[in-house]
């Protein structure tokens, strides 16, 4: 059975500093793997998705990602987090016609002044 | 953009509700969530061409609607406590593209159930 794992379900990081958030997924075909931010009542934004070729993924915001097959995760990363990053991250896996999307349960991110 | 109405709503346990989706002009493809307070959305159903075309763990109660001029309405039958969530819509172009082609959410209903 397909599913998402966000190990972390806050983080806290001073603004400048260097961001990791983890995603841990499970899916048996070939996985298209994303990341949305949903900031407080709002939908939520894509902010990169991964489906093949490269494993380093580059998306909007100075966000990117990185798939590693043999462990089964898909973090996110950013070299230095402004304070407009603080938000909820999901990562969400699921086959080629987005009908069977899996998402995380999120991880929340405060950025320190 | 994707436009959701309304933006809250409080129901009744027992009664029924029909939250409508507004997609981006263009898109075929609507797809509806349900996200539980401090849980990620679960993927109730999608819609294409005006056919359902997947679903979720979700019961029949859970029903959907997709009309022809980029609208859809999710409709919820004998309202439970366990419902109150906000629920979003996503529009995208044509599933067969790799990975459905880009999800566009909308802002989302939130309903209380009481």
């Amino acid at each position: 059975a397909q599913s998402v794992t966000q190990p972390d379900i806050h983080i806290t990081v001073s603004e400048g500093a260097s961001l990791e958030l983890r995603c841990n997924y499970s899916y048996g075909a070939t996985p298209y793997l994303f990341w949305y931010v949903q900031s407080p009542g709002q939908g939520l934004q894509l902010l990169l998705k991964y489906f093949s070729g490269d494993t380093l993924v580059q998306g909007i915001k100075g966000f990117e990602a990185e798939f590693k097959r043999s462990q089964s995760s898909f973090n996110l990363r950013k070299p230095s987090v402004h304070w407009s990053d603080a938000a909820e991250y999901f990562c969400a896996v699921g086959g080629r016609n987005n009908n069977d999307m899996r998402f995380g349960a999120g991880t929340r991110l405060t950025v320190k002044p | 953009g994707v436009t959701q109405s309304p933006t809250h709503l409080i129901k009744t346990r027992g009664q029924q509700v029909t939250l409508r989706c507004s997609s981006q002009s263009g898109h075929n493809t609507v797809s509806w969530y349900q996200q539980a307070l401090g849980q990620g959305p679960q993927f109730i159903f999608q819609y294409y061409r005006e056919e359902e075309n997947g679903r979720g763990n979700f019961p029949p109660r859970f029903s959907g609607l997709q009309f022809p001029n980029d609208s859809s309405e999710l409709n919820v039958n004998a309202l439970e406590l366990d419902d109150s969530a906000l629920y979003l819509c996503a529009s995208s172009l044509n599933p067969g593209l790799a990975g459905g082609g880009e999800q566009y959410f909308g802002p989302g209903t939130r309903l209380t159930v009481t």
